[in-house]
């Protein structure tokens, strides 16, 4: 069974500073990854993906994820936080058989970014 | 403006009470789905569709139905057998088989019982 697994449930970073939030996953076959953020009372906005090539993907809002098969890791990177970016993150995978492929997430990080 | 929408934002539910969950998309999307979001535990899938007329059991479907009569719609029923209803409930769609898995999310609805 596929899972993703985002090992902090809090990630504070002051502003100005880079940010990371953590994510592993397992997969069967080759992964598709995902990352989305919700702010409160809202739903998920799509960020970025990675489906194949370049291990690093960028996404909106200055966002970019490096992508390592190896380390079966899938980190949000940002290199300069801004206090709007608080918010919750979530990861997802999903395996890149054909036909219909579940999309689990990970249970969400919390990003504080101190002003 | 291409999206989902959702209605209500806030629902309020009695005991023993069934409601319905409206999720409309104009994407053109084949594929629709239903979450449910609790503190700390992530998001949990209660049912998909793939295609107009057919919707297939998630995770967490106990308690909960589901119809797919038209490609624009996914109305999720909570019904009095779900014990535990109060929660945030997202739907989403996606391209469906042929797309990547990327999937759009509407704005949810908070689900309260009184």
């Amino acid at each position: 069974a596929q899972s993703v697994a985002q090992p902090e449930d809090q990630v504070n970073v002051a502003e100005g500073n880079p940010l990371t939030v953590k994510c592993t996953y397992s997969v069967s076959g080759n992964p598709y990854l995902f990352w989305y953020v919700q702010y409160p009372n809202r739903g998920l906005q799509f960020l970025l993906k990675y489906i194949t090539g370049d291990n690093l993907v960028k996404g909106s809002y200055g966002f970019e994820a490096e992508f390592n098969k190896s380390q079966t890791s899938f980190h949000l990177k940002k290199p300069s936080a801004l206090v709007s970016d608080s918010a919750l993150y979530f990861c997802a995978v999903r395996d890149s058989g054909g036909g219909y492929q579940k999309v689990t997430f990970g249970t969400g990080t919390k990003l504080q970014v101190i002003p | 403006d291409g999206g989902i929408t959702q209605s209500p934002k806030y629902l309020f539910r009695k005991e023993g009470q069934n409601v319905t969950l409206s999720c409309e998309q104009n994407l053109n999307h084949d594929a629709m789905y239903w979450y449910r979001q609790d503190p700390g535990q992530g998001l949990r899938l209660i049912y998909y569709s793939q295609i107009v007329n057919d919707f297939q059991k998630g995770d967490i479907a106990e308690g909960y139905s589901v119809s797919r009569e038209k490609k624009e719609s996914f109305p999720l029923t909570v019904t009095s057998a779900q014990k535990n209803p109060t929660a945030f409930y997202l739907c989403a769609s996606s391209m469906g088989v042929g797309g990547l898995g990327e999937q759009f999310f509407g704005p949810g609805t908070r689900l309260t019982v009184l």
